[in-house]
């Protein structure tokens, strides 16, 4: 199975902080990388598909990039809104598997 | 508007069998697959297996392969996710998602259901 972790696994920051959130994978996985964002008692929102495309409706403060094993998230301009968990996952190889999450607190 | 809707949350005893439902709307049901995401409380999240719900054809985490069926009502437009074996370390949160583009690899969850909460306690 492809392991995925994230650092940090919490960070606090302020509005209007730059955030940047890193994805590795055990194994290259290509561009198969996907990005959520979790609120308390909600279901996961998908945010980034396919490590760089940013999903219709999302704000274009969000950004992703990287390949291979190496992966990142960044929030430009953090908002109210973008406190909660967020996940990386890799579609490259069954069992599908997910980081262990980066809170973003404020 | 597409969008997902699950059953309500069960409690069960160590041993039995839970069957977690999810009814599909807004879209073509039988071009998408279903899958199914758990999570336990304060855990990541863990993918479980999927259904293609135009020919039924499934595949399972190796980690629940035998005590976890996925099945589909075309008919209904639903999703049925079964746990039997139930221990109380599958008390979580269980997720239905759809996936846009393969199942194989590449595709990623673009829409989710609410989540049905299951809890397993004697």
């Amino acid at each position: 199975d492809i392991q995925m972790t994230q650092s940090p696994s919490s960070l606090s920051a302020s509005v209007g902080d730059r955030v940047t959130i890193t994805c590795r994978a055990s194994h290259t996985i290509s561009n198969y990388l996907n990005w959520y964002q979790q609120k308390p008692g909600k279901a996961p929102k998908l945010l980034i598909s396919t490590a760089s495309n940013l999903q219709s409706g999302v704000p274009s403060r969000f950004s992703g990039s990287g390949s291979g094993t190496d992966f990142t998230l960044t929030v430009s301009s953090l908002q109210p809104e973008d406190f909660a968990t967020y996940y990386c996952q890799q579609s490259y190889s069954t069992p599908w598997t997910f980081g262990p999450g980066t809170k973003v607190e404020i | 508007q597409v969008q997902l809707v699950q059953s309500g949350a069960e409690v069960k005893k160590p041993g039995a069998s839970v069957k977690v439902s999810c009814k599909a709307s807004g879209y073509t049901f039988t071009i998408y697959a279903m899958h199914w995401v758990r999570q336990a409380p304060g855990q990541r999240l863990e993918w479980m297996g999927w259904i293609n719900a135009g020919n039924g054809i499934t595949k399972y985490s190796h980690k629940f392969q035998g005590r976890v069926t996925i099945t589909r009502d075309t008919s209904a437009s639903t999703v049925y996710m079964e746990v039997t074996s139930l221990r109380s370390e599958d008390t979580a949160v269980y997720y239905c998602a759809r996936v846009n583009g393969s199942s194989w690899a590449g595709g990623f969850f673009d829409m989710w259901g609410q989540g049905t909460m299951v809890t397993v306690s004697s």
